[in-house]
């Protein structure tokens, strides 16, 4: 299975500033086809997640673009500029190459 | 718009089964696959596997093979995940969710298993 490891496993970020998070994955997530298979969500407290980042890079419908990803093949990030009340909870990422789909443990976004 | 509606909370006992239930709505059921994940109490997000909504074909992760079953309504643009034999650690929200992209989620069912 391919192992997908985040840090930090916490951030407390003023709002107004900037955030980001880390994400590593155990096998490249270059598929074939020239698409990089990893995927970001945020899951606020209480409630379900929500895709923020398809593909590495691009932004899922609805989402500000506040939150950009970016990475290579195996070494992701997760940026949030100007950080606001609304992004706190925790942030998954996760890949889809292959079965089985597996997520990262999460980090865990609070406002200072 | 879009919304995948699950149904409500269940309290079982250990032994007994459960079958929960995802209701899509605002797109074509069948042109997107359902995915299911668990999440443990204060835990991090797995998958448990997806169903084929054209096919009924369903592909389990390896944790979920033995007691999980996977089923549509394709009628109903419904999709259901019983669990068989419930033990304590079967406690946990399982979430519906879509396509391989996981681009909408349902609100999820709270499972509790106790004696």
């Amino acid at each position: 299975d391919i192992v997908m490891t985040q840090a930090p496993l916490s951030v407390s970020v003023t709002p107004g500033e900037s955030a980001s998070i880390s994400c590593r994955s155990s096998k490249s997530l270059l598929s074939s086809k020239g698409i990089t298979s990893l995927y970001w969500y945020l899951q606020r407290p209480g409630k379900s997640p929500q895709l923020l980042i398809y593909r590495m890079s691009n932004l899922a419908s609805g989402v500000p673009d506040r939150f950009s990803g970016s990475g290579s093949e195996t070494d992701f990030t997760l940026k949030i500029s100007k950080v606001e009340t609304e992004d706190v909870g925790v942030y998954y990422c996760g890949h889809r190459l292959e079965y089985p789909f597996t997520f990262g443990s999460g980090t865990k976004l609070e406002i200072k | 718009q879009i919304q995948l509606v699950q149904s409500g909370p269940e309290l079982k006992k250990p032994g007994e089964s459960v079958k929960i239930s995802c209701k899509a709505s605002g797109y074509t059921f069948t042109d997107y696959a359902m995915n299911w994940v668990k999440q443990a109490p204060g835990n991090g997000l797995k998958w448990m596997g997806w169903i084929n909504t054209q096919t009924g074909k369903p592909t389990y992760a390896d944790d979920f093979k033995q007691r999980f079953v996977f089923s549509l309504e394709t009628s109903a643009s419904t999709a259901y995940l019983q669990i068989n034999n419930l033990n304590i650690e079967d406690t946990a929200t399982y979430f519906c969710t879509r396509d391989a992209t996981f681009d909408y989620w349902g609100q999820g069912v709270m499972v509790t298993v106790s004696s």
